[in-house]
């Protein structure tokens, strides 16, 4: 198993630009995250998703999109990037029914908006 | 809401045992998590704790007491490699898809 893979690793995007971060996970978790790390801040989540074709926001969905077609995929769309949407972005999922339901996290993608 | 606190920065010696704190205030407790994160990697799971008391896994162990909204982790015969920053979360329930509320972490220094 990969486990859960983000695409791409780094991105420099400008002010406006528009982009998609891409996660795919192999594990067939119904559960399915997206959260930020702001340097010294923690994670925030972003959006979420319970399986194929159900999205709910999370503490700090403003600027961000997601959709979740299939049971592997939740990729994350950013319309029109801002300076504050510099950050690392992390995907994860989870199972609910494993024993600790942990969430495995993805490698993350470091985005820079300038 | 939810608050979760836990100090900034440690500093710990090789081969000696640390205990990194975590206090939270919660709407709902569905679990507490602690995570290994280190510079530029993604979190790793390290223990969990849905019940009050100690679970105990190899050199780390984590303690939990609900009812003073309180956690521990505890780090045993430190190695150099254990320097990361070690981030405590509580999850939540059915409502939030049992997304996790994380604190701030604490980087750990482990000095020869």
């Amino acid at each position: 198993n990969a486990g859960v893979t983000q695409t791409p690793k780094f991105r420099i995007l400008k002010i406006g630009q528009s982009m998609t971060l891409q996660c795919t996970q192999d594990m067939n978790h119904n559960y399915m995250y997206w959260y930020r790390q702001d340097p010294g801040m923690g994670l925030k989540l972003i959006y979420y998703s319970v399986g194929a074709g159900i999205t709910d926001k999370g503490e700090v969905p403003n600027g961000y999109n997601v959709s979740r077609s299939t049971t592997e995929d939740f990729p994350l769309r950013l319309e029109l990037a801002a300076p504050s949407q510099t950050s690392v972005y992390f995907c994860a999922s989870s199972y609910p029914l494993d024993r600790y339901n942990e969430q495995f996290f993805g490698p993350g993608t470091r985005l820079t908006v300038l | 809401g939810q608050n979760i606190d836990q100090p900034t920065e440690m500093t710990a010696t090789e081969g000696a045992i640390v205990q990194i704190n975590c206090t939270y205030q919660t709407s709902g407790f569905n679990g507490l998590f602690w995570y290994q994160q280190h510079a530029g990697e993604a979190p790793t799971f390290l223990s969990y704790n849905v019940l009050d008391g100690l679970e105990e896994k190899g050199r780390f162990s984590s303690f939990l007491s609900r009812s003073k909204g309180y956690s521990y982790l505890l780090l045993k015969e430190l190695q150099m490699k254990d320097s990361a920053s070690y981030l405590c979360a509580v999850r939540g329930g059915p409502s939030s898809g049992y997304a996790l509320n994380f604190g701030k972490g604490t980087s750990l220094l482990v000095t020869p």
